[in-house]
């Protein structure tokens, strides 16, 4: 089975910290995604990465950036955390490009910004 | 544009009812179409896949899903429902014309009460 770990499932953090989150799979997809997830929005697609070092703007990039050194990992960034950034973040991967795999879920993290 | 339509936000239903939860897409270009459940705290867990062939699927918990492509929908259905089918349930379409990109809807809040 898959298996797609969120380094924290709870973190508070203050207004204008520099907050990481960490995302790891580890069946060697190529492609990896972050979401925020509020209620009655669904899921917003923040940023994906279609491989090492490469990465595209999802529909709210706004406040974040990622980073994607190594092909099981991807980090979102908080650069200046403000409390309009509480939400939880979801992390995903998949296989590769234009197929047919569906996406595979982390637990999630709960980001609260004091 | 793209867009996911999960008419109902919530779903209360009695333990043993049939449920139906809805889900209506936009696309003019071949998609495949998926069913997601996330339970409280955890991340989101493929129930289901619609990919070509026929257009009744198969999920794990005895749930299953109807494409119709007339109607552009793929409804998700339980003959008999469990206090453990309590969950959120999001539908979510991918697009061959749009690179890796995942549309999901609002989701639906299943309830199943006793």
């Amino acid at each position: 089975d898959v298996k797609v770990t969120q380094s924290s499932r709870y973190l508070v953090k203050r207004t204008g910290e520099k907050v990481f989150l960490e995302c790891v799979q580890d069946m060697d997809h190529e492609n990896m995604f972050w979401y925020r997830q509020d209620p009655g929005l669904g899921l917003r697609l923040i940023y994906f990465s279609y491989d090492v070092k490469m990465k595209e703007k999802g529909d709210i990039p706004e406040g974040y950036s990622v980073s994607r050194e190594k092909k099981e990992r991807f980090s979102l960034i908080l650069e200046s955390a403000s409390t309009n950034q509480t939400s939880m973040y979801l992390c995903a991967s998949r296989l590769r490009d234009r197929s047919n795999q569906p996406q595979h879920f982390g637990d999630g993290t709960r980001l609260s910004i004091l | 544009a793209q867009s996911v339509t999960q008419l109902d936000s919530q779903v209360p239903v009695f333990e043993e009812a049939p449920v139906e939860l809805r889900c209506n897409y936009s696309s003019s270009v071949s998609v495949y179409l998926f069913w997601y459940v996330q339970y409280p705290n955890q991340g989101l867990q493929l129930l289901l896949k619609y990919l070509s062939g026929s257009t009744l699927v198969k999920g794990i918990n005895g749930f299953e899903a109807e494409f119709n492509k007339s109607q552009t929908s793929f409804h998700l259905r339980k003959p008999s429902v469990h206090i453990s089918d309590t969950a959120e349930y999001f539908c979510a379409v991918f697009r061959w014309d749009n690179f890796n990109k995942f549309y999901f809807g609002s989701g639906t809040k299943l309830n199943v009460k006793p």
